[in-house]
């Protein structure tokens, strides 16, 4: 099955800096990787994801790249703001079950 | 439009007890999966339903079975429950690649 590992599993940074986030995969067959964040005692929400067919995306201040021939993506985030403060989980997915990785905390220091 | 909801929010049994969570989908979602989050951890996958059968199945025992209904809305039950079991068991939708998570229910097992 799939392996999908991330890092670090936390990540502290000054209010403005970027923070980046990286997970790898096992299967060459995942095609979707979306990118999660959950705040304490919340659900997951989906906040940017990104098909096999696509090399990067960017949605305001978050952007995700994908290497598929090295089978890693990234999450970037920046200008970070106190409010990015949660735990991220990377996932990915060949066929709408998703396979996560262990969560990345990320604390944004004002 | 209602977003996944899911219901207990929380629950406390015993070993040895079973119990019912209940999930309602996104408004034109037919595919429902089921994870197990333990705390600090990334949400395991437990299996997921379409046009009312299980089309996947992750890496949990048979004490864990479910239901869909012809209304799309699902069950998660576990049976002879373990202290092991206690965790937040998030239900999603899809239509497509994109998971939506609702709230939870937190099972706790003394």
């Amino acid at each position: 099955g799939e392996n999908v590992e991330q890092h670090p599993s936390t990540l502290s940074v000054q209010e403005g800096d970027s923070a980046v986030i990286k997970c790898t995969y096992s299967d060459s067959a995942s095609n979707y990787f979306p990118w999660y964040k959950q705040e304490l005692g919340k659900r997951p929400q989906l906040i940017i994801d990104i098909r096999s067919n696509v090399g990067e995306k960017k949605d305001q201040r978050i952007a995700v790249t994908l290497n598929k021939t090295a089978k890693h993506f990234s999450l970037h985030i920046t200008e970070t703001q106190p409010e990015d403060s949660a735990v991220y989980f990377c996932a990915a997915s060949n066929d709408y079950k998703l396979s996560f990785g262990a969560g990345t905390t990320v604390t944004v220091r004002a | 439009d209602a977003g996944v909801t899911q219901s207990p929010t929380h629950l406390i049994k015993t070993r040895g007890q079973q119990v019912t969570l209940r999930c309602s989908p996104k408004s034109g979602h037919d595919t429902v999966s089921w994870y197990q989050q333990a705390l600090g951890q990334g949400p395991q996958f437990i299996f997921q339903y379409y046009e009312e059968e299980e089309r996947q199945r992750g890496n949990f025992p048979d004490r864990f079975s479910g239901h869909q209904f012809p209304n799309y809305s699902s069950e998660l039950n576990v049976n002879a429950l373990l202290l092991g079991d206690s965790a937040l068991y998030l239900c999603a939708s899809s239509e497509g690649p994109q998971v939506f998570f609702g709230p939870g229910t937190r099972l706790t097992v003394l």
